[in-house]
């Protein structure tokens, strides 16, 4: 099991908000990178550090969090949003690094 | 432009040893990271291993030291992950991706596209 937990699937209406979220310990003294991975294809990253978008990701995307608990938020999310999202940040010792479980997406 | 090139799919028997690349181009390949990343067959992604080809500093994830070898050779911007003794269990996808190293966050910026490892009798 990983040290980054997150839930195993989430469902949003199409152009509605959703939020993913990624619990663990590390997460209050560290930030959590997101990362969408579509069938096939490798991880594209969306999210690091506070709230830092790399170049050619959506302005929708946004990355936030709050104690144990780090969030992505999609505002208004679109049928090409529907992916696995994996969550990474230190383990718990802080010397190595982990991936949570992974959430699916789902865009109704 | 910035890309990660990793070798083709291998097959191989149990026992087998077995070494993949991952080439960097665009970029000062000794600036960076290079991560390796298992994906099991319709599972999520695992961390593995970093290092750091400028002076090769390597780390390993607990659940893979010892278990396989990540080596980087800078004159020629590759860098590799080895096995001596394959599993049918190390049957997966390996990705390699530069890194981008802070106290805080470690982020993954460019990716390769992946090689497929098959160990099977």
């Amino acid at each position: 099991s990983s040290e980054l937990t997150q839930d195993p699937a989430v469902s949003v209406a199409l152009g509605q908000t959703v939020r993913i979220t990624c619990q663990g310990d590390s997460l209050r003294s560290y930030y959590a990178s997101w990362y969408q991975q579509k069938p096939g294809q490798a991880p594209v990253l969306v999210i690091y550090g506070k709230n830092n978008r790399p170049s050619g990701i959506p302005d929708r995307f946004s990355g936030s969090s709050s104690g144990d608990t780090a969030s992505l938020t999609i505002t208004g999310a679109q049928a090409e949003d529907e992916a696995d999202y994996f969550c990474n940040s230190r383990d718990s010792s802080g010397n190595h690094w982990v991936f949570g479980g992974g959430t699916k997406l789902t865009v109704l | 432009e910035v890309q990660l090139v990793q070798s083709g799919a291998d097959v191989k028997k149990p026992g087998e040893s077995l070494k993949i690349s991952c080439k960097g181009s665009g970029y000062s390949f000794t600036s960076y990271w290079i991560g390796w990343v298992r994906q099991m067959p319709g599972k999520g992604l695992e961390w593995m291993g970093i290092i750091y080809p400028g002076d090769s500093d390597t780390r390993y994830s607990p659940s893979f030291q010892g278990q396989v070898t990540i080596s980087a050779d800078k004159s020629i911007s590759t860098a590799y992950l080895q096995w001596s003794s394959l599993k049918a269990s190390d049957t997966a996808m390996y990705y390699c991706a530069r890194g981008v190293a802070t106290t805080y966050y470690f982020n993954m910026d460019v990716w390769g596209k992946g090689t497929t490892v098959t160990v099977s009798s």
